[in-house]
């Protein structure tokens, strides 16, 4: 069936460095959608990415939707210790469900 | 109100038990979800409510039963759980029709353990 994979699945980082999180599906995706979940808390909408080769930045937090819509990915810049959490990347499966990527784990040391 | 309230925020039972989790949005939202997840795994969708009547069922077992009294309220009951249930069950609501066009708001979840 549809598979939605995301590597790493775990990385810690010195404070300030930068991460980068990958996202694949299986499938041609209509739209990503990004969600982060805090140690201890549930899932927070961050962004929808709709087109192909669409990139949209939050501050320090800069996504992109590939070419061919199957892979998308999140990068942070010059992390804190406030991006630290889960980051799930999320697309449809077939028309009617939204089907959550394997996530990936963020690590930040101060 | 841009919230999705969910209770208990714990909850531990037995596998005679029965027991309700609920969850309520005052966002206007038309859809609503229950969502299982085991730790450091994503969610895992089990329902999904639209207009108040449940468009999806992923298969699940049916120790767990849904309810959609009204177009805010969602509940799922428990009964006969197995230890195996033990989880973070996350209620969410999104705008219209449940399509996964929708982004999700989702509430603070109720940790289960079954004993």
């Amino acid at each position: 069936g549809q598979q939605v994979m995301q590597i790493p699945q775990y990385q810690h980082v010195q404070e300030g460095e930068d991460f980068t999180t990958y996202c694949n599906s299986s499938t041609t995706l209509s739209n990503i959608q990004w969600y982060k979940q805090r140690p201890g808390g549930h899932p927070v909408f961050l962004i929808q990415l709709v087109k192909s080769g669409e990139v949209k930045k939050q501050k320090r937090l800069t996504f992109q939707f590939g070419e061919a819509k199957k892979n998308s990915s999140l990068h942070i810049t010059a992390t804190q210790t406030t991006d630290v959490g889960t980051y799930f990347c999320a697309g449809p499966r077939n028309t009617d469900k939204l089907i959550f990527g394997t996530g990936t784990r963020l690590q930040v040391f101060p | 109100d841009t919230e999705v309230t969910q209770t208990p925020k714990h909850l531990v039972m037995g596998m005679t038990n029965k027991k309700s989790l609920k969850c309520e949005q005052h966002m206007g939202h038309r859809a609503m979800y229950w969502y299982k997840q085991k730790a450091k795994k994503p969610p895992e969708l089990m329902f999904v409510y639209s207009y108040e009547k449940l468009s999806i069922n992923e298969s699940v077992p049916s120790r767990f039963s849904p309810e959609c009294p009204n177009s805010s309220l969602l509940n799922l009951h428990l009964h006969a759980l197995q230890p195996e249930d033990s989880a973070l069950y996350l209620c969410a609501s999104s705008q219209v029709s449940g399509t996964p066009e929708e982004k999700l708001f989702f509430g603070s979840g109720t940790q289960l353990s079954v004993l």
